[in-house]
Formats: structure tokens, C-alpha cells, sequence
């Protein structure tokens, strides 16, 4: 199947910075990508979803001024976390559907994010 | 509004014999549905997927089923594994925004040598 590369896997940062999360599609170019947010034991839940060359689209309740996505090229989005405070602590997931294989989303390995 | 539910949390099945993972799901646009794995502080992998036009899919030991018309698939693994204990997330897309998924709750399947 295709690849995608998240990176980094895990990041710790101080209340108040910004923390960058890049996802990239490594086999393909993917014009859409989509960022999830998991909760201890809970269900991924769908941020936004990344537009190459335009704005992103937010999904009810994600803020986008504090959760910023970029989407420069058909192989990378980033999703920038700013301002971050403890409750944004989470895993988060980055997808990117090949449409030439199918219409199977393939995952990035996730990013641990500890704001402290 | 919950439009994909799994609603058992946890299932715990001997190895060597049948795991079944149960889905639900109310959108009735949903035309495409996948089951994924998950160990914890990863991504999840893709493990097989159904189209609204078949009621079965297969492939190896795991086999996906789908009723249309009660809403609901599941995801039958045989024979079960230790090494396929993990959390089974079941997905599901449809309309033209294949790739933007809507998940269940997941259930943590436990396989017991």
C-alpha cells in the first residue's frame, strides 16, 4: 500500500509555543490529506481536511486560528498546533487517499503531543 | 450524532478460533466501508475494505460482511491470532469525499494463546 510519513512521532512542548506536525505522502501525490485527533480510548475524530493550493476545511468545533493547516505541495501538509495549553494534548493523525489505487485512506504513524 | 458504532468496547476470543467485530452504522450515504488496526501511539493500518455493491469481501483469514439494509457490517477473523490483538476500528465514506472517514469507537480485540 502507499506511504505516508508523519513526523515527529512524539513532541513535548512548553504551554503558550507552537508546535509544527508534518505529514507527508511518500509514493504518491495527494491532492486532499485529512487530520484526525484521538482521545485516550476514544474514536479518531476528524479535524479538517487539507486542500493543496487552498484553504483547509474545518470540521464543526476545531478552531482553526489555533490549529493551522498548510498544504504547499501534492505531498505535504502540516498541521501547526499554536498557542498550545495542556488540553491540546493528544494524538494526532495524518491521512492522504491515493484515488489511483483505491479509495482506501493510508495513515501517517501519528504524533504523540504533550504540552506541559 | 454517532453515525458509525461499534458497540462492543472489547472482545476476548481463543486462538485458533473466530473473532467477530461488529459495526453500525445510520448515514445512509456511506457507500464504501473499511476496518483498520491499531496498537496504541500508532497509526492506524488498513486491513480490508467493502463496497456497497457486494455483501462480502475476503482476504486471507479476514472476511468483511456487509447488510445494507440493517445498516451493518462486520469483520470476521479466522482463526484468530495472538498477534492480531489490537484495537479494530470500522470506517465508512461516502459522496465524493472518499479519504474523509468517519470511525466507530473501536474494539479491543484480545486473542488468548
Amino acid at each position: 500500500g502507499a506511504v505516508v510519513s508523519q513526523h515527529p512521532s512524539r513532541v513535548i512542548c512548553k504551554s503558550g509555543t507552537s508546535v509544527k506536525i508534518e505529514c507527508r505522502s511518500l509514493d504518491f501525490q495527494a491532492t486532499t490529506m485529512f487530520w484526525y485527533r484521538q482521545f485516550p480510548k476514544q474514536s479518531l475524530m476528524l479535524m479538517a481536511t487539507s486542500n493543496e493550493g487552498s484553504k483547509a476545511t474545518y470540521e464543526q468545533g476545531v478552531e482553526k486560528d489555533k490549529f493551522l493547516i498548510n498544504h504547499a505541495s501534492l505531498t505535504l501538509s502540516t498541521l501547526t498546533v499554536t498557542s498550545a495549553h495542556p488540553e491540546d494534548s493528544s494524538f494526532y493523525i495524518c491521512s492522504a487517499s491515493d484515488f489511483g489505487q483505491g479509495t482506501e485512506a493510508f495513515f501517517g504513524q501519528g504524533t504523540r503531543l504533550t504540552v506541559v | 450524532d454517532q453515525q458509525v458504532k461499534q458497540n462492543s468496547p472489547s472482545l476476548s476470543v481463543q486462538e485458533g478460533r473466530i473473532s467477530i467485530l461488529n459495526c453500525d452504522y445510520t448515514n445512509s450515504m456511506f457507500d464504501y466501508f473499511l476496518w483498520y488496526k491499531k496498537y496504541p501511539a500508532e497509526g492506524p493500518t488498513f486491513l480490508i475494505s467493502i463496497s456497497s455493491i457486494k455483501d462480502k469481501n475476503e482476504d486471507g483469514r479476514f472476511t468483511v460482511f456487509l447488510n445494507k439494509s440493517a445498516k451493518h457490517l462486520s469483520l470476521h477473523i479466522v482463526p484468530s491470532q495472538p498477534g492480531d490483538s489490537a484495537v479494530y476500528f470500522c470506517a465508512a465514506t461516502g459522496g465524493t469525499s472518499y479519504g474523509k472517514l468517519t470511525f466507530g469507537q473501536g474494539t479491543i480485540l484480545t486473542v488468548h494463546p
